[in-house]
């Protein structure tokens, strides 16, 4: 079965760090480029941050640009994001995606995880 | 990387066809054509629907199409049925591998 579990939400301060995890199974994980997409409690969803199946390119939402780094172990089938220099609004549920296309990304996500929930609150 | 611009809400009676618009400018959704579109119901992950602005994945149903004219891309649910209930996110391809969700459509069957 194709499947993605995210993990590593919690509750964390303004300003602090976390790290969140993807851990696939069921496909060719280093074949794909995979990507981070969140939605805010009662919102709608937002593109994150995507890595090609090599990690060569990477890129960023300008709302998170600077602060979250996306990266990818293809020998233990995972996804990164770290989340540095919190802010109130990054509160959200983190959803990691695969890309539907093997090698050059198609941004189609046809698989999705259940997500890891991050509230950032003092 | 503004917003791709939906309809907040939608309705149709059971059978009847709705389309769902989705705008945005000529540095995403006018620009590729990687448009892609997401039911989501409560409480749930979101699914894969529409991609390459007209293809359909595998276990989509035919009554769930997509197109794009200019800056404006569409998709119509013919057919409806109460499942069909949720809520509908558009997606393009914004260039510099970035991507663009729009802000959703909540699809109401009567």
């Amino acid at each position: 079965e194709v499947q993605l579990v995210e993990s590593g939400g919690g509750l964390v301060q303004p300003g602090r760090s976390l790290r969140l995890s993807c851990a696939a199974s069921g496909f060719t994980f280093d074949e794909y480029a995979m990507h981070w997409v969140r939605q805010a409690p009662g919102k709608g969803l937002e593109w994150v941050s995507g890595i090609t199946w090599n990690s060569n390119t990477i890129d960023y939402a300008d709302s998170v640009k600077g602060r979250f780094t996306i990266s990818r172990d293809n020998a233990k089938n995972s996804l990164y994001l770290q989340l540095n220099s919190l802010r109130a609004e990054d509160t959200a549920l983190y959803y990691c995606a695969k890309d539907i296309w093997v090698g050059t990304p198609r941004f189609a996500f046809d698989i999705w995880g259940q997500g890891t929930m991050v509230t950032v609150s003092s | 990387q503004s917003a791709l611009t939906q309809p907040r809400s939608v309705s149709g009676s059971p059978g009847q066809s709705v389309t769902i618009s989705c705008t945005g400018n000529s540095s995403d959704v006018g620009g590729y054509n990687y448009v892609s579109w997401y039911q989501q119901h409560p409480g749930k992950a979101p699914k894969f629907m529409i991609y390459d602005v007209t293809k359909r994945p595998s276990g989509v149903p035919h009554r769930f199409s997509g197109s794009k004219s200019g800056n404006t891309a569409s998709l119509t649910i013919s057919g409806l049925q109460a499942d069909d209930e949720a809520d509908y996110y558009c997606c393009s391809y914004a260039g510099s591998y970035t991507s663009v969700f729009g802000g959703g459509t909540r699809l109401t069957v009567l």
